[in-house]
């Protein structure tokens, strides 16, 4: 089946550093990367669309100078969080489609678990 | 936009009951699917639904896919304490539109199975 893996799974780091999350497609070509960010006990809020070879398309609310986002190989994305707070703390989860077919399912990864001090 | 209501919010169950919930959208959706999500995991999808009406059964679980493409509902029976986790709706919009690819979830239902 389609496995999807994200790394890293766990990440704490001081305030104002910046975090890179990789997520990565391991037996499929994604053409398009979803990221979502979740707190605890609530839903899955999509941040941004990624697609492979093009800007990512961000939700409305997120600010794309804080959350950079990069697709540049079909079994690769990147969300990095700039100059983090203790606000951006949360679980981040991405996942992969390819979506050549209209009706191909989004498979998800772990999730990374970020922590701002 | 578009929003998902998902209920139950919670339930608490005995082993071996069957457990029901269910999701409503103002918006229709061409697809829907349910996700289970243990906790520290992303989701892992159940069931996908494709046409108004579909009635898919896994195993245990059997969802129907509403005949507005508006709603759906979900079962489990004869429930298993490994049955626990949060169970997540979620809409996919029709290709060509504005909301091709993606996902909206509902809130989520979060089951504990006492044995």
């Amino acid at each position: 089946g389609a496995v999807v893996s994200q790394h890293p799974s766990r990440v704490i780091c001081k305030s104002g550093t910046s975090v890179k999350i990789e997520c990565r497609s391991l037996d499929f070509q994604a053409t398009t990367m979803f990221w979502y960010r979740q707190f605890p006990k609530k839903s899955l809020m999509l941040m941004a669309t990624s697609n492979e070879g093009s800007k990512a398309t961000y939700e409305q609310g997120v600010e794309k100078d804080k959350f950079l986002i990069n697709h540049a190989s079909l079994t690769l994305s990147t969300l990095t969080v700039t100059s983090a707070h203790p606000e951006d703390s949360s679980f981040y989860i991405c996942s992969a489609s390819n979506l050549v077919d209209p009706l191909d399912t989004q498979y998800f990864g772990p999730g990374t678990r970020l922590t701002v001090l | 936009g578009q929003q998902l209501n998902q209920s139950p919010q919670s339930m608490f169950i005995q082993e071996g009951e069957d457990v029901s919930m269910n999701c409503t959208s103002s918006s229709i959706f061409n697809t829907w699917l349910w996700y289970k999500q243990d906790p520290g995991e992303g989701p892992v999808l159940l069931i996908a639904l494709y046409k108004a009406g579909e009635l898919t059964s896994n195993g245990r679980l059997t969802a129907q896919f509403g005949i507005t493409r508006k709603d759906s509902f979900l079962n489990i029976s004869a429930s298993i304490p490994s049955d626990v986790g949060i169970y997540f709706c979620a809409g996919q919009g029709d290709a060509g539109g504005t909301s091709y690819g993606k996902l909206t979830f509902g809130q989520g239902t979060i089951l504990t199975v006492h044995p």
